[in-house]
């Protein structure tokens, strides 16, 4: 079936550090991808998505590109601040069907002033 | 804005005891959803809803039910609650299958 693998945490970085999360997926067909932010206390928010292969997705300086020839949704910010310190998670969806979301495990990222 | 509301941030409850978890949103979206969240698993689905008295499970619906009366509401049901269901809850809902899904806060659920 579908999955999500992305990379374990915690990803720990200074505050304006350049960060990437790596996200790769298994699927049949061409699925949306996503990725989706939970801060702390909080429930999961849309962050970014993209469609189709070579799509980019971007939100409040975070973007993602569609790479359908490595199979790979990878999130990445050139600055990142304290504020963007929560678990991140990559998710998946068929274009057909119900589209149910599949998960990745989350990957924690704190930021240190 | 779309709100998804959950009807306790924590609960604790008693090994064998019924649990009743109720979520609510209020964009009358057709698809609602309940998903736990454990460290190292991500988010797993339980048990969805496409519409008002419908219901499919999901990957992991052992030990737990649902109900849907009414098309704001969605309860998810521990009809005897176990300790390895200790656990993060989540609820969502999304407008149909092309539309983002909004979450609600969680509930904490420990079950002693």
């Amino acid at each position: 079936g579908d999955s999500v693998t992305q990379m374990e945490g915690p990803v720990t970085l200074s505050e304006e550090a350049f960060l990437t999360i790596n996200c790769t997926y298994t699927a049949t067909g061409y699925p949306s991808l996503f990725w989706y932010v939970q801060y702390p206390g909080e429930g999961l928010q849309l962050l970014l998505k993209a469609t189709k292969a070579d799509d980019k997705g971007s939100n409040k300086g975070f973007e993602a590109t569609y790479r359908k020839e490595t199979t790979s949704f990878h999130l990445e910010k050139g600055s990142v601040q304290v504020s963007d310190s929560a678990v991140y998670f990559c998710a998946l969806s068929s274009n057909t069907g119900f589209q149910k979301l599949v998960f990745g495990t989350g990957t924690r990222l704190l930021v240190s002033p | 804005d779309v709100k998804v509301t959950q009807s306790s941030r924590y609960l604790v409850k008693r090994t064998g005891e019924k649990v009743f978890l109720e979520c609510v949103q209020d964009m009358d979206h057709e698809n609602m959803f309940w998903y736990r969240q454990d460290p190292g698993l991500g988010l797993r689905l339980i048990y969805f809803s496409y519409d008002v008295k419908m219901k499919e499970k999901g990957d992991i619906p052992e030990g737990y039910s649902v109900s849907r009366e009414k098309k704001e509401r969605f309860s998810l049901i521990l009809e005897s609650a176990s300790t390895n269901q200790t656990s993060m809850y989540l609820c969502a809902s999304r407008g149909g299958p092309r539309y983002e899904q909004y979450f609600g806060p969680g509930t904490r659920l420990t079950v002693t």
